[in-house]
């Protein structure tokens, strides 16, 4: 098992573009998380999906940002005309169904790091 | 508020002295706790969650209901425990994190 997969690892957008982060969950993991780390703070979590439905985007900016997670293909975290601020570390994790007594452990990828100029 | 903090931003001891990395959370309610390891250029790895409460690698970390800690602790440092160490909490699927502690290991 490759483990969760991420990428691009490294992603420079000027302002205004768009960038779009790829996520691969564990083989067997229905479960994606989305987590942000600004520099020097801890990460922060910004959505849950399950394939093809988003169960919590509580943490994610209400403009600019999506998350997909359809039934086929990876995770994307996409955001749309990026600004300085959302130069950061973005994390995926993914996790097992929900239902052992270990559900919530989350497997993390390496992250993709994003610079905007 | 639920919240994870973690002290310091970095600890730096000598090979073989005893470490301890702080923790302390706000919550109301029964979270689960873990420490994640990052080492340089690696992923997050989970180090240890304390219902699991086994030794990985040395490090031990009791939950304190009372003092509302989860502090890490090994008694004798290695060179290879050189890293970024984070705390975390969850209550349900989100984890909270803490700012995390690097660790280092001198010679």
């Amino acid at each position: 098992n490759a483990g969760v997969m991420q990428n691009p690892r490294h992603l420079v957008r000027r302002r205004g573009q768009e960038a779009r982060l790829r996520c691969s969950p564990m083989k067997g993991h229905s479960h994606v998380y989305w987590y942000r780390q600004l520099p020097e703070e801890g990460l922060k979590f910004m959505v849950y999906l399950q394939k093809e439905n988003i169960i919590d985007e509580s943490g994610m900016p209400k403009e600019r940002f999506s998350a997909e997670f359809p039934k086929e293909g990876p995770s994307i975290l996409r955001i749309q005309q990026v600004v300085r601020g959302d130069s950061a570390a973005y994390f995926c994790a993914s996790s097992p169904e929900i239902g052992g007594a270990y559900y919530n452990e989350q497997f993390f990828g390496p992250g993709t790091r994003l610079t905007v100029l | 508020a639920q919240r994870v903090t973690q002290p310091e931003k970095l600890l730096s001891v000598f090979k073989g002295a005893p470490v301890e990395l702080k923790c302390n959370y706000s919550y109301s309610g029964s979270p689960e706790l873990f420490w994640y390891v990052q080492y340089s250029r690696q992923r997050l790895q989970l180090l240890l969650r304390h219902i699991s409460r086994e030794s990985i690698k040395g490090f031990t970390a009791d939950l304190n209901k009372g003092e509302t800690s989860f502090h890490l602790k090994k008694p004798f440092a290695q060179e290879e425990d050189s890293a970024m160490y984070y705390c975390a909490l969850s209550g349900t699927y989100k984890y909270i994190f803490g700012t995390g502690t690097r660790l280092k290991v001198l010679a």
